[in-house]
């Protein structure tokens, strides 16, 4: 069964650094999204992506955030200079189609950020 | 602000009982509605997905969708202590925007 791929599991930076969290969406899949879970909270959104540019975005994601589809397959969100508040569980999903037209959203199983 | 809520719980039942899941919602707008479980550490899985009012049902699973009163639930019957698991319920409040997560219900089966 297909599945939406993340790496790394698990990432400790010091404060300040930059890091990149890697994703391989559903292959036929068109929307892509980040979504943050602060532990012990709510599955937060980010941003959506489609057609190789942002289609929306939260005010969680301020200028440190960006995504990239570098290359037809990965879809990557980074983050330019990590804060200790930015320690969550980071999830990336696709979809066939937005979800006001009948699209699912399919999760990874997510990228831990620990940020020291 | 447009908000999806859910009680906390924890909810608990016996082995075999039903499970009920409630979400509401604050958006009239809303076309889409999704409850997704997710267990300790893991990430959302979806299980039902419902857009027009009434009732859904997919193996012990059976969602329902009331527009009117901007409602949404999720009935497991047979309960397992497998389905033990943060239940989350999801809508695309004010349409074609990304999905808004409530913050979960806690269910606990009892063997």
């Amino acid at each position: 069964e297909p599945e939406v791929t993340q790496t790394p599991s698990h990432q400790v930076t010091q404060m300040g650094q930059e890091v990149i969290l890697r994703c391989v969406p559903i292959s036929n899949h068109l929307y892509f999204y980040w979504y943050r879970q602060i532990l012990g909270q709510k599955v937060e959104f980010l941003v959506s992506f489609y057609n190789n540019e942002i289609s929306e975005k939260s005010e969680i994601f301020d200028d440190q955030f960006s995504v990239e589809r570098p290359d037809g397959s990965n879809f990557t969100l980074k983050i330019r200079s990590t804060k200790l508040e930015d320690s969550a569980m980071y999830f990336c999903a696709s979809s066939v189609k937005t979800p006001t037209n009948t699209g699912e959203l399919f999760f990874g199983e997510g990228s831990r950020l620990t940020v020291l | 602000q447009k908000e999806v809520e859910q009680n906390s719980g924890p909810l608990s039942v016996p082995e075999g009982a039903i499970a009920s899941l409630n979400c509401t919602y604050s958006d009239r707008g809303s076309q889409s509605f999704f409850w997704y479980r997710q267990y300790s550490g893991k990430s959302p899985e979806l299980i039902m997905s419902i857009y027009s009012n009434g009732d859904k049902e997919d193996g012990r699973f059976t969602a329902q969708l009331n527009k009117a009163s901007q409602y949404v639930s999720l009935l497991i019957r047979d309960s397992q202590p497998s389905d033990s698991a943060t239940y989350l319920c999801a809508g695309d409040l004010s349409g074609n925007t990304p999905l808004v997560f409530g913050k979960g219900t806690r269910l606990s089966v009892i063997a």
